[in-house]
């Protein structure tokens, strides 16, 4: 069974531009939530996806955008980029369990802004 | 406010050896605590998940504790393996709206 795959693996913008990442969650699964990892915060929950309807959103502004297409794949969209926004941006796939949902990442996608 | 602490930041010991990190929590309510390996530039990758009602869980040389009353939890690798070097990542889901609440995580590092 393939895993979660994320492209581009790692991409480099200038502040202002704006970044489309992909994520292609595991067969099967509805679930996809997007992650911001940074070596100052950790990991921080972006959003999740079930079934094409945003299930939740965590506290990022509204420069943070996604979506989930009818096959399960989701994107997410930075615009407006800031020094700031370099990360390394993780997405995860579940079967859509709310709470006990086993999570699943994929490598990530490291975006650098200059 | 909902926070999860890691004990402690860094770690290095020698292969063979045990070693146990910590996880408290002041999220509430609280739903289930996970704990995650994460290799250098490679996504997480799930190690236990335990709910409210089990203080104990194994994935191999991984033991995971939970002590809800307390908000603690810890994570116990035995027989350390050079291969266990790697950042360790505890999360709990709870809180109002059931969000994923992350640590800052553990970096165990195993020496020859």
């Amino acid at each position: 069974k393939a895993g979660v795959t994320q492209t581009p693996r790692y991409l480099i913008k200038t502040r202002g531009q704006q970044v489309t990442l992909s994520c292609s969650p595991i067969s099967g699964h509805r679930s996809v939530s997007w992650y911001q990892q940074t070596p100052g915060q950790g990991l921080q929950f972006l959003f999740e996806y079930f079934s094409e309807t945003q299930r939740n959103k965590g506290n990022f502004p509204g420069r943070f955008s996604g979506r989930q297409f009818s096959n399960s794949r989701s994107e997410m969209n930075v615009s407006t980029l800031e020094l700031g926004d370099s990360a390394l941006y993780l997405c995860a796939s579940s079967d859509g369990q709310v709470y006990t949902g086993e999570l699943f990442f994929g490598e990530g996608s490291r975006l650098t802004v200059l | 406010k909902n926070q999860v602490e890691q004990s402690p930041q860094s770690l290095i010991i020698l292969e063979g050896k045990n070693c146990t990190l910590q996880c408290n929590y002041t999220v509430s309510p609280f739903s289930n605590l996970r704990w995650y390996k994460q290799d250098t530039g490679r996504g997480p990758v799930s190690l236990t998940i335990m709910t409210f009602s089990e203080n104990t869980k194994s994935n191999g040389r991984y033991t995971a504790t939970l002590d809800a009353d307390t908000k603690q939890s810890s994570l116990h690798i035995t027989a350390s393996q050079l291969s266990d070097s790697a950042s360790y990542i505890c999360v709990v889901r709870g809180g109002s709206q059931g969000n994923l609440i992350f640590g800052k995580g553990t970096k165990l590092s195993v020496k020859p």
